[in-house]
């Protein structure tokens, strides 16, 4: 059936390291992929997305790339900050969205 | 812009009640908005749709007598738990899509943490 599957986590990283999230899906046809962070209390915010093969979804400095041939859409950024905490959850869809379980990342100075 | 806001934020009811959650967008006209329902670190289960003026699609295992949804105009839709119990406490979350610009993004409103005694 569809559905997402991502990086378990909780992932701690120091200020400025390196972030990499995992996220597979497994669907029928080209839906579009979907980022969203959940800031703490508050509600689901887009964080990036991504419509078709090969394309690159970027903002606040996290990017990912759809990838038709491994069915991927892995969440990076180069150099996180504490305010990058958050839960990311990884959703592909187009009439209704199916959402990872998501990831919850902690950033200590 | 685009932007969805839920009341309660929060509340707390007493088993056998029922409690209305309201959803509005408050910018752009939502022909369809969704019901969501997350338990405490995992993810949103999408639990029904529902388009203006029509009857909400319900996903499997889904009680509709349970989980009434009423999308009575553009910018509204509500959703009462009716007789609940203490298995319904959740994080309930609604998402609204712009009708007017076909965008394929859904805006999401901020959340109702319902507890019930």
């Amino acid at each position: 059936g569809n559905s997402v599957t991502q990086m378990e986590g909780p992932v701690t990283l120091s200020e400025e390291a390196f972030l990499t999230i995992n996220c597979t899906y497994t669907a029928t046809g080209y839906p579009s992929l979907f980022w969203y962070v959940q800031y703490p209390g508050e509600g689901l915010q887009l964080l990036l997305k991504a419509t078709k093969a090969d394309d690159k979804g970027s903002n606040k400095g996290f990017e990912a790339t759809y990838r038709k041939e491994t069915t991927s859409f892995h969440l990076e950024k180069g150099s996180v900050q504490v305010s990058d905490s958050a839960v990311y959850f990884c959703a592909w869809g187009a009439q209704k969205l199916v959402f990872g379980q998501g990831t919850r990342l902690t950033i200590n100075p | 812009g685009a932007v969805v806001s839920q009341h309660p934020s929060w509340v707390i009811c007493k088993s056998g009640t029922s409690v209305k959650i309201e959803c509005r967008s408050l910018d752009f006209q939502a022909t369809t908005m969704f019901w969501y329902r997350q338990f405490p670190k995992q993810s949103l289960m999408l639990m029904a749709t529902s388009n203006e003026g029509s009857k909400a699609t319900y996903e499997q295992g889904v009680e509709k007598d349970k989980f009434l949804i009423n999308h009575a105009s553009l910018t509204l839709s509500t959703l009462t738990v009716t007789s609940a119990h203490p298995e319904d406490s959740s994080f309930y979350i609604c998402s609204a899509r712009d009708g007017e610009s076909g965008l394929r993004e859904q805006y999401f409103g901020p959340g109702t943490r319902l507890t019930v005694t």
